[in-house]
């Protein structure tokens, strides 16, 4: 499968300030890459879907002013949290898939912490 | 959109048993049914994976079935070991692009 990497795995910011985590597709051409936030205990919600050199599509109740997505290049997304507050403190994870594919495969995830 | 409903929320069994865990589905259209291991603190493993032209797949202590009329899959795990505790979760999509549609996932706890 392939190999994705994300970075940071843990950031601590503080409140107001943005962070942003980055997805890459080391071995794989990710078309499409998926961005989860996970709660402690809960399952993966998706947040946006991103193709490619297109705007990502949001999950309703996703405030895509917040949470900004680059999907520049086959093998980088990356997602900015903007304005942090505590409540975004979360599990962000990111997968990527390839053309006509439907496996994904995933990141390790980030642990952020808003204080 | 779909629905994945999955239980046991949680499950423990005794090291050398077996374990199953349910999944269903709502959209008929999905047709790509996935199990993903979750260990604490890490992003979900791809484990196992079955296509709704196939009926039963099976990796060593892993397998999967599907019943595409009940609208259900499950997980089998043989000869359970400890280092198979973790969080499973099964998921479905309906085709290439679209994400995937996640259950609550199963706490499976192993003990010696």
């Amino acid at each position: 499968g392939a190999v994705v990497s994300q970075h940071p795995s843990w950031v601590i910011c503080k409140s107001g300030t943005s962070v942003k985590i980055e997805c890459r597709s080391l071995d794989f051409q990710a078309t499409t890459m998926f961005w989860y936030r996970q709660f402690p205990k809960q399952s993966l919600m998706l947040m946006a879907t991103s193709n490619e050199g297109s705007k990502a599509t949001y999950e309703q109740g996703v405030e895509k002013d917040k949470f900004l997505i680059n999907h520049a290049s086959l093998t980088l997304s990356t997602l900015t949290v903007t304005s942090a507050h505590p409540e975004d403190s979360s599990f962000y994870i990111c997968s990527v898939m390839g053309l006509g594919d439907t496996e994904a495969f995933f990141g390790q995830g980030t642990r952020l912490t808003v204080v | 959109g779909e629905n994945v409903e999955q239980h046991p929320s949680t499950l423990s069994v005794q090291e050398g048993d077996s374990a199953v865990i349910k999944c269903t589905y709502s959209d008929s259209a999905s047709n790509y049914f996935p199990w993903y291991k979750q260990e604490l603190g890490k992003g979900p493993q791809l484990i196992i994976d079955i296509r709704s032209n196939v009926g039963e797949k099976k990796d060593q202590r892993i397998a999967v079935t599907l019943n595409k009329t009940a609208k259900h899959f499950s997980l089998h795990i043989t000869e359970t070991q400890p280092e198979d505790s973790a969080v499973y979760f099964c998921a479905a999509s309906k085709d290439s692009g679209y994400a995937l549609n996640f259950g609550k996932g199963t706490s499976l706890l192993v003990t010696p």
